[in-house]
């Protein structure tokens, strides 16, 4: 079974820019997490959709952040424009059920702002 | 927001060795969960708690929820090169959904 997918793994942008991060989850997987990891600390969650609707973007910085998970299975992440701040990886998760507490985590997107 | 606090922040330790680590929170979870993170790589699912009080093992990990619901530890046992990385505690509360992470114990293993 494939695992959780993300690309790019890698993106150096220059500050102001666009940028846009690509999910696709487990198959089947209802729910869908996007998690903010700075260095050295722990995931930080976004936002958390259950099928195509975004049940929780309290944490989503909505001025310059925004998300869509238009057909309830793939998802993407945009910022714009970035600034030297963003700086971190940014996770996918997916997890079956809603509330489900194994979330299955990808490989994450590296972003350096410069 | 609820805060975990995990320690020690780092450790190196000699391989053979047994790791003890914790995480601490100022508010009460019904699930607790071990994760563990490689360089490069998403963090990993190692043991998930459901009841205060309940110990749980996988192979050489063993973690136990703590009876007052804040805290939760988890131990390693003869550890091996391989346990090398980033370990993670998370609270969840299943109405809420989702979960807060402590910000991690690295774990250096000296063969």
């Amino acid at each position: 079974e494939a695992g959780v997918v993300q690309s790019p793994r890698y993106k150096i942008i220059e500050k102001k820019q666009p940028v846009a991060f690509w999910c696709n989850p487990i198959s089947g997987h209802n729910t869908l997490y996007w998690y903010l990891q700075n260095l050295g600390q722990g995931p930080e969650l976004l936002i958390r959709y259950e099928n195509e609707e975004a049940v929780d973007d309290s944490q989503l910085p909505k001025d310059r952040f925004s998300a869509e998970r238009l057909k309830g299975v793939d998802s993407t992440l945009k910022i714009q424009p970035a600034e030297l701040g963003d700086s971190a990886v940014y996770l996918c998760a997916s997890s079956p059920t809603a509330g489900a507490d194994t979330q299955y985590f990808g490989p994450g997107t590296r972003l350096t702002v410069l | 927001g609820q805060q975990l606090n995990q320690s020690p922040q780092s450790m190196f330790i000699q391989e053979g060795e047994d790791v003890s680590m914790n995480c601490t929170s100022s508010s009460i979870f019904n699930t607790w969960l071990w994760y563990k993170q490689d360089p490069g790589e998403g963090p990993v699912l190692l043991i998930a708690l459901y009841k205060a009080g309940e110990l749980t093992s996988n192979g050489r990990l063993t973690a136990q929820f703590g009876i007052t619901r804040k805290d939760s530890f988890l131990n390693i046992s003869a550890s091996i090169p391989s346990d090398v990385g980033i370990y993670f505690c998370a609270g969840q509360n299943r109405d809420a959904g989702k979960s807060t992470f402590g910000d991690g114990t690295t774990l250096t293993v000296k063969p």
